[in-house]
């Protein structure tokens, strides 16, 4: 079963960085992956699609500081330079034969 | 620039049917798969239908699966959800999303969301 894991929680002090993790589950380690961000009392925004070779595209105007990167099952969100307006949840997504996954996602606190 | 708008939303008592629907913008919509995902109060993000370019592939979660129906409109611009059935764990904010050309069910753009509200 396609399932992805997040941490419910991260915490970083403003300006430095944070890497957020989202697991596959065991034969999923080729998929690709998207992150979402959602900032409070708002929708979600996409950020980039990520790949299993750690290349990654992002989404129109998102900024330098936001980074992907790949580990066999495991995908990052790099956030440098923190700012204020990166308290957000973050959300990553995949997809199966005939499903939509997202994982439960991780609240990112900035210090 | 793409833009979803979601309308449709609204009160309604279990067991009561409401119609949202998703206005596009800024794209060739009849060239995008799309999607209905929703994030019940506090809760994470759940999805929960898709919908191919030309219809030909369609598909729902398990937990709305025989009450929900998706459609679109490619003349109109326009995604659909039917819901009947509504039951209280309905309750959610539901976003209209597309998906990210060529790359599978991928989603690349949001709408802002419509609430629905399944209350006695």
């Amino acid at each position: 079963q396609l399932v992805l894991t997040q941490s419910p929680s991260a915490s970083a002090s403003l300006g430095a960085s944070v890497k957020l993790t989202c697991t596959l589950s065991s034969g999923h380690s080729s998929y690709a992956i998207a992150w979402h961000q959602q900032q409070p009392e708002k929708g979600p925004r996409y950020l980039m699609k990520l790949n299993s070779d750690g290349s990654h595209s992002k989404g129109d105007g998102i900024p330098d500081r936001f980074s992907g990167s790949s580990s066999g099952a495991e995908r990052y969100l790099t956030i440098s330079s923190l700012q204020s307006e990166d308290e957000a949840d973050y959300y990553c997504q995949t997809w199966g034969t005939g499903s939509v996954v997202f994982g439960g996602g991780t609240k990112l606190t900035v210090l | 620039e793409v833009q979803l708008v979601e309308s449709g939303g609204g009160l309604v008592k279990p067991g009561g049917s409401l119609r949202l629907s998703c206005a596009a913008s800024g794209f060739t919509f009849s060239s995008y798969s799309m999607n209905w995902v929703r994030q019940a109060p506090g809760k994470g993000l759940e999805w929960v239908s898709s919908i191919s370019s030309s219809s030909s592939y369609i598909y729902y979660a398990d937990s709305v699966k025989g009450r929900f129906t998706i459609s679109r409109d490619n003349a109109k611009n326009s995604l659909y959800l039917q819901m009947n059935s509504l039951r209280a764990e309905d309750t959610a904010v539901y976003y209209c999303a597309r998906c990210r050309r060529g790359s599978g069910w991928l989603i690349d753009y949001w709408g802002q969301g419509t609430l629905v509200t399944v209350s006695s």
